[in-house]
């Protein structure tokens, strides 16, 4: 069993819909929990961080975590064009000096 | 802040030659990390450095791939031979010591080097 699974999509959406993403991990110990974004021939770039159960929101985007199912979620409302990228999950464990785990990342298309 | 520079942005070549990747962390960053990352996968950790030490480098192929980070800032991976499996990004991250939980975790990334191994 792999570290996190995360559906690969792709996944394409007309523009305003909500979109929601979502990756599942096998470790307890894990405790922090990011999204990143990549950009077509771009290095992945810091979106949301969360490191405890429940709800987290920033403008259009809200991370969600569910420690208990093991569950974490991106949820963007009102999606734009300038949100198509790939998203990628990554994990990593309470020590700060510890490497991230991603994702495949979910490759997003918003059609105007 | 100047982010995280990497080169060359791509680089075509034939299997078992050579090739080295630089990176230039940010300014003031001690942890350095080149990530593998194969079309439609995410980013797989190939070795950590803290200043110019390896914390971690279980996952390179050591047979073919070396690193090293002489001064504790830039840093090189070399791939000798290459195989046509090597063709991927190859991601160069950097993290500094942060004064919250936040900041010691967050990774910034370079653009990548895109290798093709023909």
């Amino acid at each position: 069993q792999k570290e996190v699974e995360q559906d690969p999509g792709p996944l394409s959406v007309p523009e305003g819909a909500i979109v929601s993403l979502n990756c599942t991990y096998s470790n307890s110990a894990f405790q922090y929990f990011m999204w990143y974004r990549q950009y077509s021939r771009k290095g992945p770039e810091l979106l949301m961080y969360t490191y405890s159960s429940g709800n987290k929101e920033d403008g259009r985007f809200t991370a969600q975590v569910d420690k208990s199912s093991k569950y974490i979620s991106l949820f963007i409302r009102d999606s734009q064009p300038s949100d198509s990228a790939t998203y990628l999950c990554a994990i990593s464990l309470p020590s700060g000096n510890t490497p991230l785990v991603f994702g495949k990342g979910t490759r997003l298309s918003v059609i105007a | 802040e100047a982010g995280v520079a990497q080169s060359p942005r791509y680089k075509i070549i034939e299997k078992r030659q050579s090739v080295a990747f630089w990176c230039n962390p940010i300014s003031g960053h001690a942890t350095l990390y080149w990530y593998q990352q194969i079309l439609g996968q995410g980013p797989k950790l190939l070795i950590q450095f803290q200043n110019n030490g390896v914390v971690d480098d279980s996952q390179l192929p050591k047979d073919r791939f070396s690193a090293e980070r002489l001064k504790g800032v830039d840093s090189t991976l070399k791939i000798q031979p290459a195989k046509l499996e090597d063709s991927a990004v190859y991601l160069c991250a950097s993290r500094g010591l942060g004064q919250t939980t936040l900041a010691k975790n967050i990774q910034y990334f370079g653009a990548g080097t895109r290798l093709s191994v023909l």
